[in-house]
Order: structure tokens, then sequence, then C-alpha cells
């Protein structure tokens, strides 16, 4: 119940490609779901986060789809470049007291 | 303004023996938190600090325990080290306690090797 699962483990796009990573949650008390984008040797970054009463959220070219219904929520990345290669985490929290992480997800993206 | 730090950057023990990791959080940020990311168990919340107090801890073993200094800088100690605590522990800082409903900026972590 208090896992968060994340895929694909690793993705591969071309530049200008949509890549797609989905994550999914069991526990309904949930209510902040943040995305961190991580470098090599660097440590995570906020990327986007969202809460379960919007659907969807936009920032620059990141974008979270939230489905409450289906504890689904997913990262488009549009107009993807070489520098978002990177490995991006998923994320669930709870009343500001727990956060539980997804594996993580290795996007490369081709020139 | 300056990062999140973290020291040492390295650091390689063997096992039984006991270390101590330091973070110096964003100046004016009163919360920190500490990871630990493997490649098999990914990123875990181990515990986070607030003015001096210990808010939250995750599902880590005692050898496992942290404090908060004054100044908002923090110390993670583990005890008697095992080979499976070898980890990139990583520290993070935030304004306000509930961490993450606020923006948490990370330091660069340090690896810990146990032999």
């Amino acid at each position: 119940q208090q896992q968060v699962k994340q895929s694909p483990q690793s993705l591969i796009v071309q530049k200008g490609g949509i890549p797609i990573i989905n994550c999914a949650y069991e526990n309904t008390a949930f209510d902040y779901f943040p995305w961190y984008q991580q470098f090599p040797g660097k440590g995570p970054a906020l990327l986007i986060a969202i809460r379960p009463d919007v659907s969807e959220k936009k920032e620059g070219r990141f974008t979270i789809s939230f489905n409450k219904s289906a504890k689904q929520f997913s990262l488009h990345i549009m107009d993807s470049q070489p520098g978002d290669s990177a490995t991006y985490f998923c994320a669930a929290s709870m009343q500001g007291d727990k956060i539980i992480f997804g594996k993580g997800t290795r996007l490369h993206i081709l020139p | 303004k300056a990062g999140v730090t973290q020291t040492p950057r390295y650091l390689i023990k063997t096992r039984g023996q006991q270390v101590t990791l330091s973070c110096s959080p964003i100046s004016g940020h009163r919360s920190v938190s500490w990871y630990q990311q493997t490649p098999g168990q990914g990123l875990q919340f181990l515990f986070e600090y607030f003015s001096e107090t210990q808010r939250n801890k995750g599902n880590f073993p005692g050898r496992f325990s942290g404090r908060q200094f004054s100044n908002s800088r923090s110390e993670m100690n583990v005890s008697t080290l095992e080979l499976g605590d070898s980890a990139l522990y990583l520290c993070a800082s935030s304004l306000y306690a509930g961490t993450f409903t606020d923006t948490q900026y990370f330091g660069p972590g340090t690896r810990l090797t146990v032999l």
C-alpha cells in the first residue's frame, strides 16, 4: 500500500519526441505528487508537482497528468532535448509526514 | 545564495565502524531531511529535522540517527555499519516543515562505501 510503482525503468526517445513516464500508487491518503529530475553526480531537483484535486499541470515543457480514479499519474516532456537526459523519479507524499519514491526512470534523448 | 552542502563527498568505512555525515542547509532554511539512495531500493526517506527536533522518521533501524543544531546544520550518524549501508546519502533543505509540500533543495550527497 505504501509503494509507488514507476515505469518504464529506462526510455530512449529521439530529440523532439514526447517521453512519457508513468507512476501508480495504492494509498488514497497520498495528497501530493512531485516529480524529481536527477543528473549524474547531483542530487535530485524538484521539477513539477501536483495535488489530487487537479487533473493536469503544466510548467514549461513538462506536464503532469493525474488520474485520481485510476490512482495513476504521468510525466510528459514536450519537445524533448538531449539536455533532458537524466533520471526521473515520481513520488507521493502523505500530509507532509511521509514521502515514497518510485524506483526511477533513466531517460536518454538521442540528438 | 549558496546551495545545500554535504561533507564529506566520499567516504570508505569497514563493517562495524560508525560514520557521521554532515549537511549545511541553504541559509534561512530550517527543515533538513535525509535520504538514502541505492540502485536496488532507490530513494528512501530516512528522517526530517525541523528546529532541532526530529519531525518524521522513515523505516530504518535505530542504527541510523541524526540531529540538528541551532544553526539548522544537521548530522546523520550510522553505527555498526553493514555492507548494505553502502549508498549515496542525500540531504535536502526547505523553508518549512512538512517538507514535501514545499520545494526541497537537495545537496550533491555523500557516497558511503562499506567494505
